[in-house]
């Protein structure tokens, strides 16, 4: 089955810098890979999504790209603000696998002022 | 629009007592349903899934159960708890068989005493 792995598990950036969060995946038919915001207490949603089809997507200030030959996807945040301050999860599924996200093991993000 | 409700928000149990979590889904048919449990306030671990009524895969041996007696109601349930339930219970939806993200609830917090 596939199996994500994401890094770092913690990141302390200075507000008005960029944030990178990287994750891997294993199975080469994954081809949907969404990006998660949990805030303390609440339920993570869903912040930014790419296709295999497309290398890059950008909204507003968040932005991921994917490299499918080596199989990683990558989250970035610029011009960050104390409100960006969450756990980051990435995850990847396939076509035919009913839906199901495999996540990876989040980030905590702590953006000082 | 869609909305997912999903209750009580917080729980305390003893051990050894039942469980029943309850999620529904508004605005939507068909729905895949999925619980997940989060503990330690980091890593997604899912549970179990449902593409239909009355259909349920189970993730992982636990201590639960869960059933979809309805088309947009999902419930998670145990005979007898134990310390090792405890954690943040999510439940999600999705696009029946499309590879699309989740829309999670607002989650249970479940404290074993």
């Amino acid at each position: 089955g596939e199996n994500v792995e994401q890094h770092p598990s913690t990141l302390s950036v200075q507000e008005g810098d960029s944030a990178v969060i990287k994750c891997t995946y294993s199975d080469s038919a994954s081809n949907y890979f969404p990006w998660y915001k949990q805030e303390l207490g609440k339920g993570p949603q869903l912040i930014i999504d790419i296709r295999s089809n497309v290398g890059e997507k950008k909204d507003q200030r968040i932005a991921v790209t994917l490299n499918k030959t080596a199989k990683h996807f990558s989250l970035h945040i610029t011009e960050t603000q104390p409100e960006d301050s969450a756990v980051y999860f990435c995850a990847a599924s396939r076509t035919d696998s009913w839906g199901k996200l495999q996540f990876g093991a989040g980030t905590q993000v702590v953006v000082t002022p | 629009s869609q909305t997912i409700h999903q209750w009580p928000a917080t729980l305390v149990q003893p051990v050894g007592s039942p469980l029943s979590l309850e999620c529904t889904v508004e605005g939507t048919s068909n729905p895949n349903l999925y619980w997940y449990r989060q503990a330690a306030g980091r890593g997604l671990q899912l549970l179990f899934y449902s593409v239909g009524i009355g259909q349920i895969s189970s993730e992982v041996p636990q201590n639960l159960s869960a059933s979809r007696p309805q088309d947009r109601q999902f419930i998670l349930s145990s005979k007898k708890l134990l310390l090792s339930d405890s954690g943040f219970y999510l439940c999600a939806w999705s696009v029946l068989g499309a590879n699309y993200g989740y829309t999670f609830g607002s989650g249970t917090r479940l404290t074993v005493v």
